[in-house]
């Protein structure tokens, strides 16, 4: 079974600063997918940046981008020139290729993120 | 469209009452799903529904019971829940494909409240 890794339970950024989030996770598999998600206080979860296991090159969505270490098994977050919106609980997120006609996620334990003005 | 949308936002209910929590979307998604997250933890996955057939019963109390009555709509049936069955119920979407570019969508969950 995969399992998700986040050892970071809580995190503070300074507005305008850069920030990492640690994702490990543990896979036999050698094809997958992995996600950061976001969900502020109160608010639905949504989806901040994907990356494919087969891909060497980082992903990247604006201010976001991942460290992806396929061979460490690891999937680290970095926000750049952080906001007061950025503020929010972060999931690391596992999945498999195929699940025969839906997808099967595994999720991390997540990481609190404090922006401070 | 790429909402997911559930009522109600917030429930309060008596041990021995019936409830039922409701989730739509109309992104043509053959798949949904239900999670249970508590306070400060991740989403615990509760049911799969794929094209309307349930998939995936993560050895979920009786007490809990789903249904899938169109490609678009999602039911959670509540009865005779425990006080510990408090938390915010998410519901979730996504393509039957699981390829990269297929990702669940969330709705912004029923919180309920077991008295």
């Amino acid at each position: 079974a995969q399992t998700v890794t986040q050892s970071q339970p809580e995190m503070s950024v300074q507005e305008a600063e850069t920030v990492t989030l640690s994702c490990t996770y543990d896979t036999s598999e050698s094809d997958y997918y992995l996600f950061w998600y976001k969900q502020p206080p109160s608010r639905q979860m949504i989806l901040v940046i994907r990356q494919e296991a087969y891909k060497q090159q980082n992903a990247t969505e604006n201010r976001f981008s991942v460290n992806f270490q396929k061979a460490a098994k690891s999937f680290s977050l970095k926000i750049s020139d952080s906001q007061l919106g950025d503020a929010a609980m972060y999931f690391c997120a596992y999945r498999t290729p195929d699940s025969g006609g839906y997808q099967k996620v595994t999720f991390g334990t997540g990481t609190k993120l404090q922006v401070i003005p | 469209d790429t909402e997911v949308t559930q009522t109600p936002k917030h429930l309060v209910m008596g041990m021995t009452n019936k409830k039922s929590l409701k989730c739509e979307q109309h992104m043509g998604h053959r798949a949904m799903y239900w999670y249970k997250q508590k306070a400060k933890k991740p989403p615990e996955l509760m049911f799969v529904y794929s094209y309307e057939k349930l998939s995936i019963n993560e050895s979920v109390p009786s007490r809990f019971s789903p249904e899938c009555p169109n490609s678009s709509l999602l039911n959670l049936h509540l009865h005779a829940l425990q006080p510990e069955d408090s938390a915010l119920y998410l519901c979730a979407s996504s393509q039957e494909k699981a390829s990269s570019y297929n990702e669940q969508f969330f709705g912004p969950g029923t919180r309920l409240t077991v008295l």
